[in-house]
């Protein structure tokens, strides 16, 4: 256990649909991390959050959004899925905004059919 | 951020030595050597990270060149579970701004029994 906590694991809907993903950072850390990660891509970074703060931006799609409460957790939100957003979706963590020792969680596999 | 270059693939005799190298000829004299591994169906880890001198870790050792344009991760006993894809990441120190971990393709490292 990583202590980055994603959920769900495993996630299967139809085109068109929204599912949320959320993510609960490890305890003490600020930032929360999401990546994508597809068989022909790798990893790719889609945002980030700081204490509530979104700060800073990557290849997130417009149709993609994400948030970050109060408590820390961390929730990214897919709409219209598409049969290419089928893909792990990764949340990594870490102590703050420069802070290095990123802790990524398991992922959650979305299926999108 | 600074590229750096990764062998796609490696392979490496069960509790045998291995070095997997890196290149990063454009590094910048701030910029950290970062390694995370990702083991199959999981998110990517945390192993080293190091600056100038070399370092060593329950994990791994890092060697950095003194040029600081190349670094070795060595894993000094190889185990099968050490099968993975190694990622160099180099990563700036105190950018003052949100820095996220980027991703290339990493090495593929195999284990043979």
């Amino acid at each position: 256990d990583s202590g980055v906590t994603q959920t769900p694991k495993h996630l299967i809907t139809a085109t068109g649909q929204r599912v949320t993903l959320r993510c609960s950072p490890r305890s003490g850390d600020l930032s929360v991390y999401w990546y994508q990660q597809s068989l022909d891509q790798g990893l790719q970074f889609l945002i980030q959050y700081y204490n509530g703060e979104e700060r800073a931006k990557g290849n997130i799609l417009e149709r993609f959004s994400a948030q970050q409460f109060p408590d820390l957790h961390s929730e990214l939100n897919l709409s219209s899925l598409e049969l290419g957003d089928s893909a792990l979706y990764f949340c990594a963590s870490s102590v703050g905004i420069t802070g290095y020792g990123y802790t990524f969680g398991s992922g959650t596999r979305l299926t999108v059919v | 951020d600074a590229k750096t270059t990764q062998p796609n693939s490696m392979e490496s005799n069960e509790e045998e030595p291995v070095h997997l190298p890196c290149n990063h000829s454009t590094i910048s004299g701030t910029d950290y050597i970062h390694w995370y591994r990702q083991l199959p169906s999981q998110g990517p880890e945390y192993v080293i990270h190091g600056l100038t001198s070399n370092v060593n870790n329950r994990m791994a050792s890092l060697a950095i060149a003194e040029d600081r344009k190349s670094s070795t991760l060595i894993l000094h006993r190889a185990t099968l579970r050490d099968a993975a894809v190694y990622y160099c990441i180099l990563r700036q120190a105190h950018s003052g701004s949100a820095r996220q971990l980027t991703f290339g393709s990493g090495t593929q490292l195999t284990v043979l029994p």
